[in-house]
């Protein structure tokens, strides 16, 4: 098992670039999540999916674009990238919570990302 | 507004010196209380999963409890391999995580 892999591991864009992040999960979890990292700020939750095909804005979407076409896969897309949007995105995936609780969240290495 | 708070920001021990980071949290219909450790350049690593509180968890040298506002990760005679940065997480009654900024553990030889 390769757990949650993402591409690619590092990335430079220039401002107004776009760009595709994959992250791809082999546990066939329902839940995905995108997040990103700041220096001194907890993990931010931008997308995130309950299922294939179904995608939902976190708390910091704007600016980026999800598809899940496959349930093993999430797509995190930057349409026109701003300085702003530098970070360290995460990729999460956990299993269907079936008991009332909440289930572990599994992440992937991260994508290092500068927008210059 | 739900809310999760960690400290301190930093936190540095000798080698065997035990102590513990805390976490604070203000989350309406808890459903979880989760922990994880983060290495430099890393994705974080699940350690933890807390329901209720009075609950303990142990793994190792780390043993993590619950309490109604907070939860603790108590590190007992630490190792220089236990340093990371360790997140906590809560999940509210809309199941998504409220992350802390994290408590940086540096543990000296």
């Amino acid at each position: 098992n390769a757990g949650v892999t993402q591409t690619p591991k590092f990335r430079v864009l220039k401002t107004g670039q776009s760009m595709t992040l994959l992250c791809a999960q082999d546990m066939n979890h329902e839940y995905m999540y995108w997040y990103r990292q700041d220096p001194g700020m907890g993990l931010r939750l931008i997308h995130y999916s309950v299922g294939e095909g179904t995608t939902a804005k976190g708390e910091v979407p704007d600016g980026y674009n999800v598809s899940r076409l496959k349930k093993q896969n999430f797509l995190l897309g930057l349409e026109s990238a701003a300085p702003s949007q530098t970070s360290v995105y995460f990729c999460a995936s956990r299993d269907l919570d079936g008991r009332g609780y909440s289930y572990e969240q599994y992440f992937g290495p991260g994508t290092r990302l500068t927008v210059t | 507004e739900d809310q999760v708070t960690q400290s301190p920001e930093a936190l540095r021990l000798q080698e065997g010196e035990s102590s513990s980071l805390n976490c604070s949290y203000t989350v309406s219909g808890l459903r979880g209380l989760f922990w994880y450790r983060q290495d430099p350049g890393k994705g974080p690593e699940f350690l933890f999963t807390l329901y209720s509180a009075g609950e303990e968890k142990e793994k190792e040298r780390l043993k993590a409890t619950l309490t109604k506002k907070e939860s603790f990760l108590h590190i007992t005679a630490p190792k220089p391999e236990d340093s990371a940065t360790y997140l906590c997480a809560a999940s509210g009654s809309n199941y998504q995580l409220i992350w802390g900024a994290g408590t940086k553990l540096i543990i000296k030889p």
